[in-house]
């Protein structure tokens, strides 16, 4: 069965980097988008990056623009968030997220917590 | 960007009543739009995708409808498994959106 397993998540101070990844298994990754959301605590969903699943095209939310990248490797079915000049307003469960038999989510991750604080 | 105001915010109903969702676009979204429910501590579910077609493994008493700026979903008769929070989200326009939630709980 699909599944999504990121990691990566932890404790930072603002202004630092962090590189979250998400290993994909039991569909062939390298046919489908692939997009990270997270969710800040106590908080929505909010959709933050997609890249196609040839990595030729890439999306993101204005709130990360120019300071996320998305990236994914498709000989090793991983997909690849790097996260620079992190700020409190970053803190959140970072989850990635395809669409594998319909179009729409339906398969995610369990998420990573990412918490940026001083 | 394309925001989606959901409503209410809060929907407070007893097991087996209907409970009718409200996603509203600032601008039209054909028919991408999706629906999630989300519990707590677990990642969101997909409900209902292009507006009205049930995900794979979806009970029949969750439904979806509109297209363009006004949806609904609607769940017929509330189990008790069904109370959650509850998304839209649209695929029209880069950057994807989702609207803020509608928390369904019991009376």
């Amino acid at each position: 069965q699909v599944q999504l397993v990121e990691s990566g998540g932890g404790l930072v101070r603002p202004g630092e980097s962090l590189r979250l990844s998400c290993a994909a298994s039991g569909f062939t990754f390298t046919y489908y988008d692939m997009h990270w959301v997270r969710q800040a605590p106590g908080k929505g969903l909010e959709w933050v990056s997609f890249v196609r699943s040839d990595g030729t095209n890439e999306y993101y939310a204005d709130s990360v623009k120019g300071r996320f990248t998305i990236s994914r490797d498709n000989s090793k079915n991983t997909l690849s968030l790097l996260l620079n000049s992190l700020r409190t307003e970053d803190t959140a469960v970072y989850y990635c997220a395809t669409g594998v038999l319909v179009a729409g989510l339906d398969s995610w991750g369990q998420g990573t917590l990412v918490t940026v604080s001083s | 960007e394309i925001v989606l105001t959901q409503s209410p915010a809060t929907l407070s109903l007893s097991p087996g009543e209907r409970a009718t969702l409200s996603c509203r676009a600032s601008q039209s979204v054909s028919d991408f739009l999706a629906w999630y429910q989300q519990k707590p501590g677990q990642a969101p579910r997909l409900l209902i995708y292009d507006a009205s077609s049930r995900a794979t493994g979806i009970p029949a008493r969750f439904s979806g409808s509109g297209s363009g700026t006004d949806f609904t979903l609607t769940i017929s008769s509330l189990e008790p498994e069904d109370f959650a929070v509850y998304y839209c989200q649209q695929r029209r326009n880069w950057p994807l959106t989702f609207g803020g939630g509608t928390k369904v709980e019991i009376k």
